[in-house]
């Protein structure tokens, strides 16, 4: 069963940072870029980055640019959200999700998501 | 790049038909056949139920339909049931520099 579990989420401090994990498993993880995407309190799916497999690019929603910093280890098959900088409106729930493709991954579909892990920047 | 515009809800009756509709730019939507669809009840994880316009994964209900008019998709729900409450966004590539953007999301409603 193809499984993706975020960990990694609690409470912050404005101008602190945090590191979210995705581990996946149930399927070939190296061979798939991984996204990230957040809903705020009462507001829609905002998606911030992907990874492509091996690494070679990411990108990164203008929101979120210069701040956090999308990775991932084939060996351990996660993918992480290093979240420095936080500010009041990075609060949301983050889901982690396989990218799934016909060709380029960056013309892909998000499946599955995994439950998501709850960040709180607050003081 | 703005999120793609979608009505804030849509409602219908078990058993009627609903569109939901995904307005986007010639930047996004109306330039790629890369579109796809998710439903989110609250609380758990989104789920895939369309990609790439009009196909749907398997094990998704055939109640689930999709289509892709200029820079408007469009998501139908067919024969609407209590378990299709739930909130539903589109999702597009929308070219170099911006892999993906999602639409603001459109609450259905099963009156």
């Amino acid at each position: 069963e193809v499984q993706l579990v975020e960990s990694g989420g609690g409470l912050v401090q404005p101008g602190g940072s945090l590191r979210l994990s995705c581990a996946a498993s149930g399927f070939t993880f190296r061979s798939y870029a991984m996204t990230w995407v957040r809903q705020a309190p009462g507001q829609g799916l905002e998606w911030i980055s992907v990874i492509s497999h091996s690494s070679m690019s990411t990108y990164y929603a203008k929101s979120v640019e210069g701040r956090f910093t999308i990775s991932r280890d084939d060996s351990e098959n996660t993918v992480s959200l290093q979240m420095n900088s936080l500010r009041a409106e990075d609060t949301a729930v983050y889901y982690c999700a396989r990218v799934e493709d016909s060709g380029y991954y960056y013309e892909g579909w998000f499946d599955p998501w995994g439950q998501g892990t709850l960040v709180t920047v607050s003081s | 790049q703005s999120a793609l515009t979608q009505p804030a809800s849509v409602s219908g009756s078990p058993g009627q038909s609903i569109t939901i509709s995904c307005t986007g730019t010639s930047s996004d939507v109306g330039r790629y056949n890369h579109v796809s669809w998710y439903q989110h009840h609250p609380g758990k994880a989104p789920k895939l139920i369309i990609y790439e316009v009009t196909k749907r994964p398997s094990g998704v209900s055939n109640r689930f339909s999709a289509s892709k008019s200029g820079s408007t998709a469009s998501l139908t729900i067919s024969g609407l049931q209590n378990d299709d409450e739930a909130d539903y966004y589109c999702c597009s590539h929308a070219g170099s520099g911006i892999p993906f953007v999602l639409g603001t999301g459109t609450k259905v409603t099963v009156l």
